[in-house]
């Protein structure tokens, strides 16, 4: 099967800056997403990498290396409103899985004031 | 353009009863796909449709079916509704030409069996 981690919580205090971590095993890569859920939401998409290295988009960024089999998610300037869960996601790139999406488990952010 | 509808939002069944969830997308995207999400668990893959008229299984199926008749609906059938299949259910699509790269999501119908 697919095994994708991620840590389940973290905090942090608002206006810092917060990484969170997410290794795969998978068979099959074809890219690595981010999603952002507030409670009693739909996900919402945050970020896609599909080759190694750093993609910035405004105060989010997202880091892969498929060697590794490790991505990041880093938020800076945080803010409450930041305060979710953030979803980790692998896309196969096999045949007849190609396009599904395996998620790992989430990580609930907390941003204190 | 409403993206990805479902309907109903809500739903409270009783054990053995069976119902439909409707999901429906206007962007005329060729994947849809349906997840299960449980507390502590992430997003489960129910079933999945690359077009009309196919359908593949995904990692949770079991007491789900699925059809894709129109590139716009794709309803999620329960055939006996159980305790175990309580849960939020996500519908989402996503377009080929971009490459898979993004999954537009619905707002979800929380489910509830009693």
């Amino acid at each position: 099967g697919q095994n994708i981690d991620q840590p389940t919580e973290m905090t942090a205090t608002e206006g810092a800056i917060v990484q969170i971590n997410c290794t795969y095993q998978t068979s099959g890569f074809n890219g690595l997403f981010w999603y952002q859920q507030h409670a009693g939401e739909a996900p919402t998409f945050l970020s896609y990498n599909v080759l190694d290295g750093l993609e910035e988009k405004g105060r989010f960024s997202s880091f892969l290396s498929r060697s590794k089999g490790y991505s990041y998610l880093l938020l800076k300037e945080l803010q409450m409103k930041d305060s979710a869960s953030y979803l980790c996601a692998v896309s196969l790139d096999r045949g007849s899985t190609l396009g599904r999406l395996y998620f790992g488990r989430g990580t609930q952010l907390t941003v204190w004031p | 353009n409403a993206g990805v509808t479902q309907t109903p939002k809500f739903q409270v069944l009783k054990t053995g009863q069976s119902m439909t969830l409707q999901c429906a997308q206007d962007m005329n995207h060729e994947y849809m796909s349906w997840y299960r999400q449980d507390p502590g668990m992430g997003l489960r893959l129910i079933h999945y449709s690359v077009g009309a008229g196919i359908t593949d299984q995904g990692e949770v199926p079991n007491g789900y079916n699925v059809s894709r008749s129109t590139t716009e609906d794709f309803p999620l059938r329960l055939l006996s509704a159980a305790p175990s299949q309580t849960s939020v259910y996500f519908c989402a699509s996503s377009a080929r030409d971009r490459g898979l790269r993004e999954q537009y999501f619905g707002p979800g119908t929380r489910l509830t069996v009693t």
